[in-house]
């Protein structure tokens, strides 16, 4: 079964920083393109970044760039998002989820993680 | 964010057809990029209803169908059920982003 596990979220102050992590399995994580998306509560959907099959391209949202690191070990089928100076309005659900597609413009987001929780807030 | 327009709700009857519109723009829907279509549950991560426009993932119900044309695209549901009550996204790449967008989402309520 293709499954994917996030962990890592939880309570954090404005200007601190937290690391997510994503576990892969059921699938061939070392030539999956990984992304990560958002959802602050009662909100829609929000890409985050994408990170292709090797780690040696990565792509950001505006709103992150600078700001959010994401990263692979291809070795322990795991996804990482390293967030520094977090802001209240990065509050969100983060899901990590698979990128299927021939190209970087046509990828579909499938499986998606349960999803982990951060809030930031002083 | 979301560069893409979806209406808020959308609403049928049991058996009826309802479908949701998702608008773009000439960066992204209009840009030829695909539209994939995600139905959220409530209380549960997103799931791929529609890829590449049209094309449905094994285990998703033919009452499901995408399209798309100029700078819109479309999901309908025919033979509405009550288990389809849930929040629906399209999704496309925009090239003036240099990402991913998401439609602002559709609320679809079983009447």
């Amino acid at each position: 079964e293709v499954q994917l596990l996030e962990s890592g979220g939880g309570l954090v102050q404005p200007g601190g920083s937290l690391r997510l992590s994503c576990a892969a399995s059921g699938f061939t994580f070392s030539t999956s393109w990984m992304h990560w998306v958002r959802q602050a509560p009662g909100k829609g959907l929000v890409w985050v970044s994408r990170l292709n099959s090797d780690g040696s391209s990565t792509a950001y949202a505006d709103s992150v760039k600078g700001r959010f690191t994401v990263s692979r070990d291809n070795a322990k089928n795991t996804l990482y998002l390293q967030m520094n100076s977090l802001r209240a309005e990065d509050t969100a659900v983060y899901y990590c989820t698979r990128g299927r597609g021939f190209s970087a413009y046509d990828q579909r987001f499938d499986p998606w993680g349960q999803g982990t929780l951060l809030t930031v807030s002083s | 964010q979301s560069v893409l327009t979806q209406p808020p709700s959308v609403s049928g009857a049991p058996g009826q057809r309802v479908t949701i519109s998702c608008t773009g723009s000439s960066s992204n829907i209009g840009a030829t990029y695909d539209v994939h279509w995600y139905q959220q549950l409530p209380g549960t991560a997103p799931k791929l209803l529609i890829y590449d426009n049209s094309n449905r993932p094994s285990g998703v119900p033919d009452r499901f169908s995408g399209s798309k044309s100029g700078t819109s695209a479309s999901l309908a549901i025919t033979g509405l059920q009550a288990e389809d009550e849930a929040d629906y996204f399209c999704q496309s790449y925009d090239s003036s982003l240099s990402g991913y967008v998401f439609g602002t989402g559709t609320k679809v309520t079983v009447l």
